[in-house]
């Protein structure tokens, strides 16, 4: 299974913007990118995803490297609503290794400071 | 409103005392996952429904098992708790399995403990 690689934990301050990379050196040409994040005594939330092209959305905007190698979530103003685990995974396509699943890494833990 | 609703929240069984946790969707999905976290880790998958069809992860252990009676429902049973099945047990949906473009929709999760 493609893995990622994220950093263990990172800081922000309360409003400003917050870009949390991945890397994905072995990602496939079929993966797609998902983003997740996990706050305290919830489940995974759904955050974003893309395959090639930058994505927005209305919570975060994916930054996806040329290459697909890497890739950054963009939290434009960060709240201290943002502070969670924030989960980098790639999934597969139909005949694809990992077709269908979510195979968590250890995410980014962020913590918001007010 | 929640789309995917695990119940209970808490649950508390005694050690080798069989013990079932619930998950069900109102979003017409045809997979269905079930996820183990234990403290401090990433969730694990377990297994999944794809309607009817099971599919077990290799390195899930015999003492858990599935059951999936219609699209809205589906169960994670334990035969035999023991210690080290404490964990926060996911549920999630996504609409089809074998597209990577589409996300899974968890629940909130229910933390079991054994006593």
């Amino acid at each position: 299974d493609a893995k990622t690689t994220q950093p263990n934990s990172m800081e922000s301050n309360e409003e400003e913007p917050v870009h949390l990379p991945c890397n994905h050196s072995t990602i496939s040409g079929t993966d797609y990118i998902h983003w997740y994040r996990q706050l305290p005594s919830q489940g995974p939330e759904y955050v974003i995803h893309g395959l090639t092209s930058n994505v927005n959305n209305r919570m975060a905007s994916l930054a996806i490297a040329e290459d697909r190698k890497s890739s950054t979530l963009i939290l434009h103003r960060a709240t201290l609503r943002d502070a969670a685990v924030y989960y980098c995974i790639l999934r597969g396509v139909h005949g694809s290794s990992n077709t269908g699943k979510l195979i968590f890494g250890q995410g980014t833990t962020l913590q918001v400071k007010p | 409103d929640a789309m995917v609703i695990q119940n209970p929240r808490y649950q508390v069984t005694q050690f080798g005392k069989p013990v079932t946790l619930s998950c069900s969707q109102t979003l017409n999905h045809n997979v269905m996952y079930w996820y183990q976290q234990k403290s401090s880790q990433a969730p694990k998958l377990l297994f999944h429904y794809y309607d009817k069809d099971f599919n077990n992860e290799a390195d899930t252990p015999d003492n858990f098992q599935s059951r999936r009676p219609n699209t809205s429902f589906c169960f994670l049973d334990i035969r035999s708790p023991g210690l080290g099945d404490a964990a926060m047990y996911l549920c999630a949906t996504s609409r089809d399995g074998t597209g990577g473009n589409q996300p899974q929709h968890f629940g909130d999760g229910t933390r079991l403990s054994i006593l």
